[in-house]
């Protein structure tokens, strides 16, 4: 069964704008991954926060875990037309392997 | 640029024809992975590899064959597709298994005619 999932499965917003995707979860992990994929390409590893982390943040990017509602965000603050991608959450499951939730598509509009 | 790569790019093949996708790797890594990507379905896991050992085999038919013959190539070989096995096909490769970081190749987009 589907481990993470997104919300919103679509959002289109303005430059400058931020943009908040949020990923639930169903069990216990060992930590979370956001990835983006341009489309038609192969996915891009974005940020891991672990599940003793809370928030942690890369340049634009910021991510949040609340393991207490099994969920997670990912913010992108002052959106670029270059941000158009899809964003998906993997969390590693039981048998140690990621799965992949069905991802946020993202427009960013010049 | 990745590290990984995947070739064909892009493949269009009948349902009687065999072909075989190409990963190869230049990251070091022990862990190597296919996963299937289908129009508006979550990524699927197919094949895992750690070491050369075949890890993982998420239910996949016999019609896809994977072959790992060093930690830095892996192949899937394809014989007698349907059309609903149309898809990108993704490649990736960690250091170790799930919890670290994955890195993607830039998937084969195949179509069975």
């Amino acid at each position: 069964s589907q481990q993470g999932e997104e919300d919103p499965q679509a959002l289109s917003i303005q430059e400058g704008e931020n943009a908040t995707m949020n990923c639930s979860y169903k069990t216990s992990i060992n930590n979370l991954q956001w990835y983006r994929q341009n489309s038609g390409r192969g996915l891009v590893h974005l940020i891991l926060i672990r599940s003793n982390e809370r928030e942690k943040h890369s340049g634009r990017l910021r991510v949040t875990l609340d393991t207490s509602k099994k969920s997670s965000s990912l913010l992108i603050t002052a959106s670029r037309a270059a941000d158009t991608a899809s964003y998906f959450c993997a969390t590693d499951d039981a048998g140690n392997m990621l799965t992949f939730g069905g991802g946020t598509r993202l427009m960013v509009k010049p | 640029e990745t590290g990984v790569t995947q070739t064909p790019r892009h493949l269009v093949m009948g349902m009687t024809n065999k072909k075989s996708l190409k990963c190869e790797q230049h990251l070091g890594h022990n862990a190597m992975y296919w996963y299937k990507q289908s129009a508006k379905k979550p990524l699927e896991l197919m094949f895992v590899y750690n070491f050369k050992e075949q890890t993982e085999n998420n239910s996949v038919p016999s019609r896809f064959s994977p072959e790992c013959p060093n930690s830095s190539h892996l192949f899937l070989h394809l014989h007698t597709l349907q059309p609903e096995d149309s898809a990108l096909y993704l490649c990736a490769s960690s250091q170790g298994l799930a919890s670290d970081e994955q890195f993607f190749g830039p998937g084969t987009r195949l179509t069975v005619l």
